[in-house]
């Protein structure tokens, strides 16, 4: 079965410091990844999403994201956070050919120190 | 510019109580999903609408039913209330296709006594 993991329960960076939010995935076929972000008391919002090409994907509010097939994964990253990220972050995989199956991960909670 | 808009925002319930929740959208996509969020969990899948007419269980449908009522309204029943079903409810849509992204409405938040 198709799964992700999100090793990170909890992260804490300082403003102005890089960010790196790992996400590994199960599955057989050419996976179509995403990365979601849910502010307190908010749905999820698509910050950014990889289907095939370039590995090194741009996203939203300044994140991007690499997929590496040889290691299953597909990092976040960004390279100076700012306090308004503070958010939990939700890597997803769609599991089958129809999208119907979104597979999301257990997500990580990052906090921002001023 | 509405998105996905679900209804009510905050529930509290008795135990064997019942009612639904509702979603609508208005991008008019063809399929619609209902999820509950639990901490540690991520999000889980109950029910899915491929498109009008049709619904599929997802991961965790038991206690579950749905109402796909037309291309923009789908609803979650829950017959008989819980406790294990307090949890955060939320409902997205997509156009069909396997690299359409998600769009979330914002949640439910549902607790059973």
């Amino acid at each position: 079965a198709q799964s992700v993991t999100q090793p990170d329960i909890h992260i804490t960076v300082s403003e102005g410091a890089s960010l790196e939010l790992r996400c590994n995935y199960s599955y057989g076929a050419t996976p179509y990844l995403f990365w979601y972000v849910q502010s307190p008391g908010q749905g999820l919002q698509l910050l950014l999403k990889y289907f095939s090409g370039d590995t090194l994907v741009q996203g939203i509010k300044g994140f991007e994201a690499e997929f590496k097939r040889s290691q299953s994964s597909f990092n976040l990253r960004k390279p100076s956070v700012h306090w308004s990220d503070a958010a939990e972050y939700f890597c997803a995989v769609v599991s089958d050919n129809y999208g119907q199956n979104f597979v999301f991960g257990p997500g990580t909670r990052l906090s921002v120190l001023p | 510019n509405a998105g996905v808009t679900q209804t009510p925002k905050f529930q509290v319930l008795k135990t064997g109580q019942s009612m639904t929740l509702q979603c609508a959208q208005d991008m008019n996509h063809n399929s619609m999903y209902w999820y509950r969020q639990d901490p540690g969990m991520g999000l889980r899948l109950i029910y899915y609408s491929a498109s009008e007419g049709t619904t599929d269980k997802g991961e965790v449908p038991n206690g579950y039913n749905v109402s796909r009522l037309n291309k923009r309204e789908f609803s979650l029943r829950l017959e008989s209330a819980a406790p294990s079903q307090t949890s955060v409810y939320f409902c997205a849509s997509n156009r069909q296709g396997s690299n359409q992204p998600q769009h979330f409405g914002d949640g439910t938040r549902l607790s059973i006594l």
